[in-house]
């Protein structure tokens, strides 16, 4: 079974801070991606990774970077953390034509 | 710009009641089409998919989906919901490189 691994569930940070949400999962899927999940308003892509190094904006990239120095891991960064980036941060992983698969989310408050 | 629209944002019924939501898309070419749910506190899972063939699919739990490509509509039924199917689903369309685009999302509340 597929395992997307979510470092952490629940984060509180301040505004201005620098902040690193990672992911790993287990399937050796070629694409990794994050999203945002607001009430209302769904889920919205970030970035996304399609290889090792390889990364596209999403719909939403303002205020954020991704790393993906290895297949299995792929990483959020927020430069600064905003009130207006709390939120529920999900990572999913699949290939081109599966479904994907989704980590428990992280929710981050930013206070 | 590419879009799923969800119709309802908050759907009550009681239990063994039928369930429709709907779902509408807008994208031209071909389309990878899926429902998800999202139980109280747990992630996101797949309920069911469509890639291609018998427009009418079925997924876990009873659940089924039917395309209508003239329609541009991918609704979710079940016909006679549990207390257990209380949850949050969304609608959703791969826009290519397994990116997908996900619909607002509808919750649900079955009550006893």
């Amino acid at each position: 079974d597929v395992k997307v691994t979510q470092s952490s569930r629940y984060l509180v940070k301040r505004t201005g801070e620098k902040v690193f949400l990672e992911c790993v999962q287990d399937m050796d899927h070629e694409n990794m991606f994050w999203y945002r999940q607001d009430p209302g308003l769904g889920l919205r892509l970030i970035y996304f990774s399609y290889d090792v190094k390889m990364k596209e904006k999403g719909d939403i990239p303002e205020g954020y970077s991704v790393s993906r120095e290895k297949k299995e891991r792929f990483s959020l960064i927020l430069e600064s953390a905003s009130t207006n980036q709390t939120s529920m941060y999900l990572c999913a992983s699949g290939t081109d034509n599966s479904p994907l698969h989704f980590g428990n989310g992280t929710r981050l408050t930013v206070t | 710009a590419q879009s799923v629209s969800q119709h309802n944002h908050h759907v009550i019924l009681s239990e063994a009641a039928s369930l429709e939501l709907g779902c509408n898309y807008s994208y031209g070419g071909t389309v990878n089409l899926f429902w998800y749910v999202q139980y109280p506190g747990q992630h996101l899972q797949l309920l069911l998919k469509y890639f291609s063939g018998d427009p009418l699919v079925k997924g876990i739990k009873g659940f089924e989906a039917e395309f209508i490509k003239s329609k541009f509509s991918f609704n979710l039924r079940k016909p006679s919901v549990q207390w257990s199917d209380t949850a949050e689903y969304f609608c959703a369309v791969n826009k290519g490189w397994g990116k997908l685009q996900f619909g607002a999302g509808t919750q649900v509340v079955v009550t006893p």
